[in-house]
Protein backbone atom coordinates (compact mmCIF):
# COMPACT_ATOMS: atom_id res chain seq x y z
CA UNK A 1 0.00 0.00 0.00
CA UNK A 2 1.70 3.56 -1.16
CA UNK A 3 2.47 5.42 1.92
CA UNK A 4 3.65 8.84 3.02
CA UNK A 5 4.34 9.45 6.05
CA UNK A 6 5.08 12.76 8.17
CA UNK A 7 7.01 13.15 11.29
CA UNK A 8 4.80 14.66 13.77
CA UNK A 9 0.80 14.82 13.73
CA UNK A 10 0.88 17.95 15.94
CA UNK A 11 3.41 20.06 16.79
CA UNK A 12 3.86 23.77 19.02
CA UNK A 13 7.03 25.74 18.48
CA UNK A 14 7.93 29.45 20.04
CA UNK A 15 8.83 32.47 17.52
CA UNK A 16 11.51 32.41 16.63
CA UNK A 17 12.57 28.72 16.41
CA UNK A 18 14.11 26.71 13.74
CA UNK A 19 11.27 23.77 12.36
CA UNK A 20 11.98 21.23 10.81
CA UNK A 21 9.15 19.18 9.00
CA UNK A 22 9.77 16.11 7.51
CA UNK A 23 8.32 13.72 4.90
CA UNK A 24 9.11 10.26 3.40
CA UNK A 25 7.44 8.48 1.04
CA UNK A 26 7.96 4.73 0.06
CA UNK A 27 6.95 4.60 -3.72
CA UNK A 28 10.09 5.71 -5.24
CA UNK A 29 8.17 8.86 -6.78
CA UNK A 30 9.79 11.67 -8.38
CA UNK A 31 7.89 14.65 -7.12
CA UNK A 32 7.67 15.63 -3.77
CA UNK A 33 5.66 18.46 -2.56
CA UNK A 34 4.70 20.70 0.58
CA UNK A 35 1.46 22.49 1.19
CA UNK A 36 -0.19 24.99 3.88
CA UNK A 37 -3.14 24.67 4.37
CA UNK A 38 -5.60 27.46 5.92
CA UNK A 39 -9.57 28.15 6.09
CA UNK A 40 -11.49 29.56 3.13
CA UNK A 41 -7.59 29.35 1.28
CA UNK A 42 -7.41 25.65 0.11
CA UNK A 43 -3.78 23.91 -0.52
CA UNK A 44 -1.03 26.43 -0.98
CA UNK A 45 2.11 25.28 -2.43
CA UNK A 46 5.22 26.06 -0.37
CA UNK A 47 7.86 24.18 -2.42
CA UNK A 48 8.36 21.27 -4.38
CA UNK A 49 10.91 18.83 -5.45
CA UNK A 50 11.54 17.08 -9.55
CA UNK A 51 14.43 14.91 -8.21
CA UNK A 52 17.18 14.60 -5.68
CA UNK A 53 18.63 17.92 -4.73
CA UNK A 54 16.81 19.76 -6.98
CA UNK A 55 13.22 22.01 -5.86
CA UNK A 56 11.26 24.94 -7.10
CA UNK A 57 9.13 27.63 -5.32
CA UNK A 58 5.86 27.61 -5.03
CA UNK A 59 3.14 30.32 -4.51
CA UNK A 60 4.18 31.16 -1.05
CA UNK A 61 8.10 30.13 -0.47
CA UNK A 62 9.12 33.37 2.29
CA UNK A 63 9.61 32.07 5.32
CA UNK A 64 10.74 28.82 4.09
CA UNK A 65 13.08 26.24 3.05
CA UNK A 66 13.38 22.98 1.49
CA UNK A 67 15.89 20.11 1.33
CA UNK A 68 15.98 16.71 -0.21
CA UNK A 69 19.12 14.78 -0.21
CA UNK A 70 17.73 11.57 -1.09
CA UNK A 71 14.64 10.44 -3.36
CA UNK A 72 12.15 9.24 -0.37
CA UNK A 73 12.96 12.27 1.84
CA UNK A 74 11.60 15.89 1.67
CA UNK A 75 11.67 18.47 4.63
CA UNK A 76 10.77 21.80 5.16
CA UNK A 77 12.17 24.47 7.05
CA UNK A 78 10.94 27.24 8.70
CA UNK A 79 14.09 29.42 9.66
CA UNK A 80 12.92 31.37 12.47
CA UNK A 81 9.47 30.45 13.21
CA UNK A 82 6.67 33.00 13.46
CA UNK A 83 3.04 33.46 14.30
CA UNK A 84 1.39 33.95 10.79
CA UNK A 85 3.45 30.31 10.01
CA UNK A 86 0.46 28.42 12.45
CA UNK A 87 -1.53 26.21 9.91
CA UNK A 88 -1.81 22.48 8.90
CA UNK A 89 1.55 21.37 6.48
CA UNK A 90 1.04 18.48 3.83
CA UNK A 91 3.26 16.49 2.20
CA UNK A 92 2.29 15.16 -0.87
CA UNK A 93 4.11 12.97 -3.70
CA UNK A 94 3.72 11.73 -7.57
CA UNK A 95 5.09 10.21 -10.27
CA UNK A 96 6.29 11.72 -13.35
CA UNK A 97 4.27 10.52 -15.45
CA UNK A 98 0.72 9.57 -16.30
CA UNK A 99 -2.27 10.93 -14.25
CA UNK A 100 0.44 12.59 -11.69
CA UNK A 101 -2.28 11.85 -9.07
CA UNK A 102 -0.72 13.25 -5.70
CA UNK A 103 -0.80 10.71 -2.76
CA UNK A 104 -0.81 13.10 0.56
CA UNK A 105 0.68 12.17 4.19
CA UNK A 106 -1.43 12.71 7.53
CA UNK A 107 -0.39 15.99 8.01
CA UNK A 108 1.35 18.09 10.60
CA UNK A 109 -0.84 20.93 12.62
CA UNK A 110 1.73 23.23 14.12
CA UNK A 111 0.95 26.29 15.87
CA UNK A 112 3.69 28.62 16.64
CA UNK A 113 3.32 30.35 20.17
CA UNK B 1 -2.63 32.34 -15.18
CA UNK B 2 -4.24 28.88 -14.16
CA UNK B 3 -7.38 28.96 -11.61
CA UNK B 4 -9.54 27.08 -9.74
CA UNK B 5 -12.86 27.97 -8.18
CA UNK B 6 -15.17 26.39 -6.01
CA UNK B 7 -17.86 28.54 -5.43
CA UNK B 8 -19.86 27.11 -2.46
CA UNK B 9 -18.16 26.71 0.76
CA UNK B 10 -20.56 24.87 2.27
CA UNK B 11 -23.74 22.52 1.04
CA UNK B 12 -25.67 20.36 2.87
CA UNK B 13 -27.73 17.11 1.43
CA UNK B 14 -29.42 14.41 2.70
CA UNK B 15 -28.80 10.76 3.31
CA UNK B 16 -29.38 9.01 -0.06
CA UNK B 17 -29.88 12.09 -2.49
CA UNK B 18 -27.26 13.02 -4.79
CA UNK B 19 -25.44 16.02 -4.14
CA UNK B 20 -23.76 18.06 -7.12
CA UNK B 21 -20.14 20.21 -5.86
CA UNK B 22 -19.24 22.99 -8.14
CA UNK B 23 -15.87 23.83 -9.34
CA UNK B 24 -14.85 25.79 -12.55
CA UNK B 25 -11.42 26.01 -13.80
CA UNK B 26 -9.08 28.49 -16.84
CA UNK B 27 -6.61 27.85 -18.18
CA UNK B 28 -4.96 28.13 -21.50
CA UNK B 29 -3.33 25.31 -21.73
CA UNK B 30 -4.62 21.93 -23.93
CA UNK B 31 -3.57 19.14 -22.01
CA UNK B 32 -4.62 19.21 -18.47
CA UNK B 33 -6.15 16.96 -15.95
CA UNK B 34 -8.69 17.56 -13.17
CA UNK B 35 -8.62 16.23 -9.85
CA UNK B 36 -11.07 15.96 -6.94
CA UNK B 37 -10.20 15.22 -3.55
CA UNK B 38 -11.82 14.73 0.12
CA UNK B 39 -10.84 15.89 3.19
CA UNK B 40 -12.60 14.37 6.50
CA UNK B 41 -12.33 15.31 9.67
CA UNK B 42 -8.85 13.72 10.34
CA UNK B 43 -7.14 15.74 7.81
CA UNK B 44 -6.37 13.11 5.32
CA UNK B 45 -6.58 14.13 1.33
CA UNK B 46 -7.94 11.11 -0.50
CA UNK B 47 -8.38 10.96 -4.00
CA UNK B 48 -11.20 10.73 -5.62
CA UNK B 49 -11.30 10.98 -8.95
CA UNK B 50 -9.39 12.25 -12.06
CA UNK B 51 -10.41 13.80 -15.86
CA UNK B 52 -8.04 14.24 -18.25
CA UNK B 53 -8.83 17.11 -20.68
CA UNK B 54 -8.39 14.68 -24.02
CA UNK B 55 -10.61 12.40 -22.01
CA UNK B 56 -13.70 11.64 -24.53
CA UNK B 57 -16.03 10.21 -21.51
CA UNK B 58 -16.54 11.60 -17.91
CA UNK B 59 -14.83 9.71 -15.10
CA UNK B 60 -16.70 7.05 -13.05
CA UNK B 61 -15.50 5.88 -9.62
CA UNK B 62 -18.23 4.21 -7.84
CA UNK B 63 -20.76 6.43 -6.03
CA UNK B 64 -18.70 9.42 -8.09
CA UNK B 65 -18.46 10.92 -11.04
CA UNK B 66 -17.14 13.64 -12.84
CA UNK B 67 -19.43 15.76 -14.97
CA UNK B 68 -16.71 17.37 -17.61
CA UNK B 69 -17.91 20.09 -20.00
CA UNK B 70 -14.84 21.33 -21.23
CA UNK B 71 -16.66 24.24 -23.52
CA UNK B 72 -17.80 25.79 -19.88
CA UNK B 73 -14.61 25.19 -18.48
CA UNK B 74 -16.84 23.10 -15.34
CA UNK B 75 -15.62 19.90 -13.44
CA UNK B 76 -18.51 19.34 -10.76
CA UNK B 77 -18.47 16.39 -8.95
CA UNK B 78 -21.38 14.38 -8.32
CA UNK B 79 -21.93 11.81 -5.54
CA UNK B 80 -24.78 9.61 -5.80
CA UNK B 81 -26.71 7.97 -2.77
CA UNK B 82 -24.86 10.09 -0.30
CA UNK B 83 -24.05 7.99 3.01
CA UNK B 84 -23.04 9.99 6.38
CA UNK B 85 -19.11 9.24 5.69
CA UNK B 86 -19.39 11.46 2.86
CA UNK B 87 -19.52 14.33 5.18
CA UNK B 88 -15.99 15.89 4.18
CA UNK B 89 -14.26 18.55 2.80
CA UNK B 90 -13.90 18.77 -1.27
CA UNK B 91 -11.61 20.12 -2.83
CA UNK B 92 -11.23 20.43 -6.76
CA UNK B 93 -7.96 20.36 -8.27
CA UNK B 94 -6.06 21.11 -11.97
CA UNK B 95 -2.52 19.94 -13.14
CA UNK B 96 -0.13 22.43 -14.39
CA UNK B 97 2.32 21.47 -16.38
CA UNK B 98 5.93 23.47 -16.27
CA UNK B 99 8.82 22.40 -19.42
CA UNK B 100 12.25 23.57 -18.94
CA UNK B 101 15.08 22.33 -21.02
CA UNK B 102 15.67 18.41 -19.73
CA UNK B 103 12.38 17.78 -19.23
CA UNK B 104 8.98 19.16 -17.05
CA UNK B 105 7.16 18.87 -14.39
CA UNK B 106 3.81 18.53 -12.96
CA UNK B 107 1.88 20.35 -10.04
CA UNK B 108 -1.65 21.14 -8.65
CA UNK B 109 -3.30 23.94 -8.11
CA UNK B 110 -6.34 23.58 -5.45
CA UNK B 111 -9.46 25.29 -5.05
CA UNK B 112 -11.05 26.93 -1.91
CA UNK B 113 -12.89 23.45 -1.23
CA UNK B 114 -16.84 22.62 -0.33
CA UNK B 115 -17.82 21.22 2.93
CA UNK B 116 -20.30 19.04 2.63
CA UNK B 117 -22.34 17.71 5.23
CA UNK B 118 -24.50 15.01 5.20
CA UNK B 119 -27.51 14.62 7.36
CA UNK B 120 -29.62 11.73 8.44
Amino acid sequence: DVKVTQSSRYLVKRTGEKVFLECVQDMDHENMFWYRQDPGLGLRLIYFSYDVKMKEKGDIPEGYSVSREKKERFSLILESASTNQTSMYLCASSTGTGSNEQFFGPGTRLTVL
Amino acid sequence: AQKITQTQPGMFVQEKEAVTLDCTYDTSDPSYGLFWYKQPSSGEMIFLIYQGSYDQQNATEGRYSLNFQKARKSANLVISASQLGDSAMYFCAMRETSFFFSGGYNKLIFGAGTRLAVHP
